[in-house]
């Protein structure tokens, strides 16, 4: 079945610095790949999603891109804010089994110093 | 429009108990989702219901189920309980139309098994 890896665990950056944050996966089916941020004591929430035949995709600050040969995709933040802080989560699926049956990679911690 | 609603919040069970977390979704959204969230294990998911039908199914024992009543609404039951059941159990909802990959994710149960 389908793995995603997702690196770092953790990330420490200064206001307004660059945060990138990479996954990896395993199954050539996957097509849809969402990112979600989750704030403490909430359930995760949709930033940025991408498909499998889209390169990069940009939404304001956030952007993330994939290379489908690689099996790579990831999540840029730009000008981060320290509302940014929280832990994000990469995600793959198959149109082929659902995208509701997303395979999480291990999230990442990220905080945002003032 | 008021988001996906989970109850309860927090509950305690003793091992060999069973439980049962109900999720109502977002009004007029078909598909309803579970999904564990463990720090072990991460974020998992369970099983996918759309129009009264289980629809697909992760990879857990059958003391994992659900069910979808006509109105959307879900719930799920854990029977003979174990300590590793210990997590918190979110509810996604999504529209289920034209492809659209958005799960919206409720506030979660949070389960602990003494």
């Amino acid at each position: 079945g389908e793995n995603v890896e997702q690196h770092p665990s953790t990330l420490s950056v200064q206001e307004g610095d660059s945060a990138v944050i990479k996954c990896t996966y395993s199954d050539s089916a996957s097509n849809y790949f969402p990112w979600y941020k989750q704030e403490l004591g909430k359930g995760p929430q949709l930033i940025i999603d991408i498909r499998s035949n889209v390169g990069e995709k940009k939404d304001q600050r956030i952007a993330v891109t994939l290379n489908k040969t690689a099996k790579h995709f990831s999540l840029h933040i730009t000008e981060t804010q320290p509302e940014d802080s929280a832990v994000y989560f990469c995600a793959a699926s198959s149109m082929n089994t659902g995208f509701q049956k997303l395979v999480f990679g291990t999230g990442t911690r990220l905080l945002v110093s003032p | 429009k008021a988001g996906v609603t989970q109850t309860p919040r927090y509950l305690i069970k003793t091992r060999g108990q069973q439980v049962t977390l109900s999720c109502s979704p977002i009004s007029g959204h078909r598909s309803v989702s579970w999904y564990q969230q463990t720090p072990g294990q991460g974020l998992q998911f369970l099983f996918e219901y759309f129009s009264e039908t289980q629809r697909n199914k992760g990879n857990f024992p059958g003391r994992f189920s659900g069910r979808q009543f006509s109105n959307s609404r879900s719930e799920m039951n854990v029977s003979t309980l174990e300590l590793g059941d210990s997590a918190l159990y979110l509810c996604a909802s999504s529209p289920d139309r034209g492809g659209s990959g958005e799960l919206f994710f409720g506030e979660g149960s949070r389960l602990t098994v003494l």
